[in-house]
């Protein structure tokens, strides 16, 4: 099974800040890397899929990089309704699997 | 607009059967996309548990795989999860999603249910 390993597990920042939050797979899962907002209480929200490519209706100021192993998600300017637990996602075998989350709180 | 929306019991017994549906509406499930579940312990992160396509093709996480039944009902629009023999270790919130074609992404939702396995 394929292992997805998040840092840090939990984050402070302010509004405005610039953050990112980074995902690594315990083998090459080329592209097939998948990031979701989830807030207390609610479903995950799917963010970036494909590693990159921005789901319709997201902002533009989420964005997601990277291929093979280490993925990264940045937000450019943090916004109130920012503040959630981040969830990375492979989709390149089964079983698909997450990484445990990133909680971004506020400072 | 294409919405899921999980029901069932939400207590369980240990050793019995777990029985959710997910209806879909705004969108017919033998028209393309697999349909799946996932759950979420309380405070704990996220697994997933099956999918399903309209033809019959099923997917299922292997350390589940002895225990999960995934069914649909094209009549109905809707497909449903069994969980054979619970345990408190499957108390969690149950969230039915849509699962896209190409890069298998879960794009869409319910709102989850939570089912808690009483000992």
């Amino acid at each position: 099974d394929i292992q997805m390993t998040q840092s840090p597990s939990s984050l402070s920042a302010s509004v405005g800040d610039r953050v990112t939050i980074t995902c690594r797979a315990s083998q090459s899962i080329s592209s097939y890397l998948n990031w979701y907002q989830q807030k207390p209480g609610k479903a995950p929200k799917l963010l970036i899929y494909a590693a990159s490519s921005l789901q319709n209706g997201v902002p533009s100021r989420f964005s997601g990089s990277g291929s093979g192993t280490d993925f990264t998600l940045t937000i450019s300017s943090l916004q109130p309704e920012d503040f959630a637990t981040y969830y990375c996602q492979q989709s390149y075998d089964i079983p698909y699997s997450f990484g445990l989350g990133a909680k971004l709180e506020i400072k | 607009q294409v919405q899921l929306q999980e029901s069932g019991p939400g207590l369980v017994k240990s050793s019995e059967t777990l029985s959710l549906t997910c209806a879909v509406s705004g969108y017919s499930i033998s028209s393309g996309y697999y349909w799946g579940w996932i759950r979420q312990p309380p405070g704990k992160g996220l697994e997933w548990i099956g999918s399903i396509y309209h033809s019959g093709r099923i997917n299922y996480n292997p350390s589940l795989k002895s225990r999960v039944t995934i069914s649909e009902d094209t009549s109905k629009n809707q497909f449903s999860l069994k969980l054979s023999s619970v345990t408190a270790a499957d108390t969690a919130v149950y969230y039915c999603a849509r699962r896209s074609l190409g890069y298998w992404y879960f794009d869409l939702w319910g709102r989850g249910t939570l089912v808690t396995v009483s000992t």
